[in-house]
């Protein structure tokens, strides 16, 4: 089963606006992965973050985490029509083995 | 981050066959991973390709079905064996290293369409 569940499963914002996507998880982790996917294509890593922090950012992606909550949320803001893809969470539950398991993705349309 | 190659990118493949994907990657990893993505679904992991010695299937997936091989450490293969149409999927390896927190890279994928 999954790990984790993504909310909204839909988002559709205009360019230029800010997206935020919520992944929710069940167990204790190591760390966090989100990944983007164009078209059913291959996965592209965004951002890791480790359980003991609580936010990074990377260009226009902000992710934070909150371990209390189980939760880690994925913002891009100024948002363009090359964003447009689902992205998934994924979480790392095992120190070394470094298993991840996927929540079930947010696919995002940025309309021109 | 490791370039990660996939072959073939995509085939359609009658029920009954089976078809071995290779994964290649550009430098040495110490973790090898096998997933699969079913149409309009998130990434289940299949099992993990360890070097030298029998994979570490998840519960659900069986070496029979889905056997792997990874002979060193940059090169992996995943038989999809005995193929239905329920095999139906996109298959995609990743890479990583081990470590208390790494990141996990993945190839581009080979879609596969059974009929």
């Amino acid at each position: 089963s999954q790990q984790g569940e993504e909310d909204p499963q839909a988002l559709s914002i205009q360019e230029g606006e800010n997206a935020t996507m919520n992944c929710s998880y069940k167990t204790s982790i190591n760390n966090l992965q989100w990944y983007r996917q164009n078209s059913g294509r291959g996965l592209v890593h965004l951002i890791l973050i480790r359980s003991n922090e609580r936010e990074k950012h990377s260009g226009r992606l902000r992710v934070t985490l909150d371990t209390s909550k189980k939760s880690s949320s994925l913002l891009i803001t100024a948002s363009r029509a090359a964003d447009t893809a689902s992205y998934f969470c994924a979480t790392a539950i095992i120190q070394g083995a470094q298993k991840l398991v996927f929540g079930q993705g947010t696919r995002l349309t940025i309309n021109p | 981050s490791a370039v990660i190659s996939q072959k073939p990118s995509r085939d359609i493949c009658q029920r009954g066959t089976s078809l071995t994907i290779q994964c290649q990657v550009d430098s040495q990893v110490t973790m090898m991973f096998w997933y699969r993505q079913q149409p309009g679904q998130s990434l289940t992991l299949i099992a993990t390709a360890n070097q030298g010695s029998e994979a570490t299937y998840e519960s659900g997936f069986v070496i029979d079905k889905f056997p792997i091989s990874r002979p060193n450490l940059t090169f992996s293969t995943l038989t999809v064996s005995n193929m239905s149409p329920e095999d139906s999927s996109i298959y995609l390896c990743s890479v990583g290293q081990t470590g208390p927190a790494t990141e996990q890279y993945f190839g581009p994928g080979t879609r596969l369409t059974v009929t």
